[in-house]
């Protein structure tokens, strides 16, 4: 099965700074999605961004964007300007494109927003 | 075009009893997922089903649990004879689209969140 590691537990950022947050999965597949899920204290899993392996170009919406290194099999989520709302659990995702459509989920990273 | 919607949101039982979750995807979604979130950890895929089928329960555990999603209704969870370890919040997600699509979204309910005593 597919393993999705992020190494940083807890994260902490100045307001309007910016801070990346970290992910790596093992996969020997080529044809996959990966994304990132914000998680606020509601609970609520909202799609932050997400990028499909095929492409070259890192995926960009809005104050986040993803640095996707194919090769190395690592997905990093960079967020700029940081907003108090962006307080919240991170977690990437990985999905086959080949077969299934279960997510696989790293363990999450705490992000803290310091005004 | 209302969201993902599971209720109870929150859900008490005593060890022994029975927990059931509903889940009732987007309009025009027909594929629903289950996961599972432990204290402190990322969800895990639990079940995947479609209308009157189970697709992939390669993460449910053997015994006590069991899913459906009929043709009419709520996708539901059931959970027999809980014990103090399936605490935990359980989320339901739909898609519009299945396996072999090109790229399909999977919108997340509320969850529920089980607390069993």
């Amino acid at each position: 099965a597919q393993t999705v590691t992020q190494s940083q537990p807890e994260m902490s950022v100045q307001e309007a700074e910016t801070v990346t947050l970290s992910c790596t999965y093992d996969t020997s597949e080529s044809d996959y999605y990966l994304f990132w899920y914000k998680q606020p204290p509601s609970r609520q899993m909202i799609l932050v961004i997400r990028q499909e392996a095929y492409k070259q170009q890192n995926a960009t919406e809005n104050r986040f964007s993803v640095n996707f290194q194919k090769a190395a099999k690592s997905f990093s989520l960079k967020i700029s300007d940081s907003q108090l709302g962006d307080a919240a659990m991170y977690f990437c995702a990985y999905r086959s494109g080949n077969t299934g459509n279960q997510f696989y989920f790293g363990t999450g990273t705490s992000l803290t927003v310091i005004p | 075009n209302a969201g993902v919607m599971q209720n109870p949101r929150h859900l008490v039982r005593r060890r022994g009893q029975e927990a059931r979750l509903r889940c009732s995807p987007m309009k025009g979604h027909s594929h629903v997922y289950w996961y599972r979130q432990l204290p402190e950890e990322g969800l895990k895929f639990m079940v995947y089903l479609q209308k009157e089928n189970i697709i992939d329960e390669s993460g449910m555990p053997k015994e006590r649990f069991s899913a459906e999603f009929p043709k009419e209704g709520p996708s539901i969870l059931r959970i027999q004879q809980v014990v103090r370890g399936d605490s935990a919040a359980y989320f339901c997600a739909s898609s519009p689209l299945g396996q072999g699509a090109v790229v399909d979204e999977q919108f997340f309910g509320p969850g529920t969140r089980l607390t069993v005593l």
